[in-house]
């Protein structure tokens, strides 16, 4: 069973603060995935990564850099969080179509609110 | 790139009735399309998916067909129950990339 777990499930952060969110699985999974979830937008993609130190700019990556120094690891990182970023962030991963059907599993979700 | 778009962002039912939610994309070269349900403070979690080399699949009460000349797809939910109450989210996939819908909240009243 994949486990995709995040460090926190809430967080509530001041304005200008740098923000580190940790996402983990435990699948040897290839991809990774960073969201963020609002209300009547769905989910965007804020970054991916298809391997250890590589990266790739989703639709809104403004405000937001990320790291994968290991497989199992992608840390989403707000430089200096703002009111606007207050949101769920949802991380994913998913192995290569080979491997399977090619879906995404997700963690559960860290509910950001920045003051 | 990929624009996806879901109708309708709200929907009600009665119990036992069906529900159908229907998505539309832009990119020709998405070929996987798969749906979530979201429960309230859950994460999501894929119910259903379908790839673009077949036009229907069925999960017991769930099923969803692709029309991929029209670029839409839709999800079936057939004798609805209350607990099928959640949003669900469609998406396509084009290369590495998933591009979500915006989303369905469901309810079924009992």
């Amino acid at each position: 069973d994949v486990k995709v777990t995040q460090s926190s499930r809430y967080l509530v952060k001041r304005t200008g603060e740098k923000v580190f969110l940790e996402c983990v699985q435990d699948m040897d999974h290839e991809n990774m995935f960073w969201y963020r979830q609002d209300p009547g937008l769905g989910l965007r993609l804020i970054y991916f990564s298809y391997d250890v130190k590589m990266k790739e700019k989703g639709d809104i990556p403004e405000g937001y850099s990320v790291s994968r120094e290991k497989k199992e690891r992608f840390s989403l990182i707000l430089e200096s969080a703002s009111t606007n970023q207050t949101s769920m962030y949802l991380c994913a991963s998913r192995g290569p179509p080979g491997q399977g059907i090619g879906e995404q599993y997700f963690g559960p979700g860290t509910r950001l609110t920045v003051t | 790139g990929e624009n996806v778009e879901q109708h309708p962002s709200t929907l009600s039912v009665q119990e036992g009735d069906s529900a159908v939610i229907k998505c539309t994309y832009s990119d020709s070269a998405s070929n996987y399309f798969p749906w979530y349900k979201q429960e309230l403070g859950k994460r999501p979690q894929l119910i259903i998916d379908i790839r673009s080399n077949v036009g229907e699949k069925k999960d017991q009460r769930i099923a969803v067909t692709l029309n991929k000349t029209a670029k839409h797809f839709s999800l079936h939910i057939t004798e609805t129950q209350p607990e099928d109450s959640a949003v669900y989210f469609c998406a396509a996939r084009g290369g590495n990339q998933f591009y979500f819908g915006t989303g369905t909240s469901l309810t079924v009243i009992p």
